[in-house]
């Protein structure tokens, strides 16, 4: 019962470290999703992948990079991390691009 | 500019009763919408959607109604629950939902028993 799994669940980061979000999908979605989610705001689309093969800018992508590994795995990367991403990162699959997403439960990171 | 509004941070129910969360969206191109469930430290959980030639959509306790008229949805719950206490946020969607998902900031709803 996996779902969508997102490692690690926990991070602090200094100011200009990087890092590598993971995702991982076992239920063969085509599509997948970052997300970040800061106090007293909805989610926010940081980049997407429509399909294997393919990414997008959501509303919020400065300062972040994605890759599509293959269809299972989805990774964000903070090449250069600020104090203003300290935010809670959601991954998401849908089955298609427009089909209700499934999510992880989600990586809590600070930026010190 | 918000696009899609909740503007109820919160909402206390007793249980048995009915709950009611509203949405309110700017964007007249929208006409997909959705409704997540989310607990402490988890991830989002998807409820129930509605397309805009609805206008209800049931699932069991869950109901959702749209009113395209005055750019309103709503999602009812009835009868409540104490597991039903959970932070719901309102998702909409243009072009059938093709494009990107656009949340609002959630409503916290606690279910007393």
């Amino acid at each position: 019962n996996a779902g969508v799994t997102q490692t690690p669940k926990f991070q602090v980061l200094k100011t200009g470290q990087s890092m590598t979000l993971q995702c991982a999908q076992d239920m063969n979605h085509n599509s997948m999703y970052w997300y970040r989610q800061d106090p007293g705001m909805g989610l926010r689309l940081i980049y997407y992948s429509a399909s294997e093969g393919t990414t997008d800018k959501g509303e919020v992508p400065n300062g972040y990079n994605v890759s599509r590994l293959n269809k299972r795995e989805f990774s964000l990367r903070l090449e250069s991390a600020a104090p203003s991403q300290t935010s809670v990162y959601f991954c998401a699959s849908s089955q298609e691009y427009n089909q209700p997403q499934h999510f992880g439960d989600g990586t809590r990171l600070s930026i010190l | 500019d918000q696009q899609v509004k909740q503007n109820s941070p919160s909402l206390s129910v007793q249980e048995g009763r009915i709950s009611i969360l509203n949405c309110d969206y700017t964007n007249s191109m929208f006409d997909y919408f959705l409704w997540y469930k989310k607990y402490p430290a988890e991830g989002p959980t998807f409820l129930i959607s509605i397309s805009s030639i609805k206008d209800k959509n049931e699932d069991g306790r869950f109901t959702v109604f749209l009113n395209k008229s005055a750019k309103h949805l709503s999602l009812h719950i009835v009868p409540s629950q104490p597991g039903d206490s959970a932070v719901y946020f309102c998702a909409a969607s243009a072009a059938g939902g093709s494009e990107k998902l656009v949340f609002g900031k959630g409503t916290k709803l606690t279910v007393n028993p």
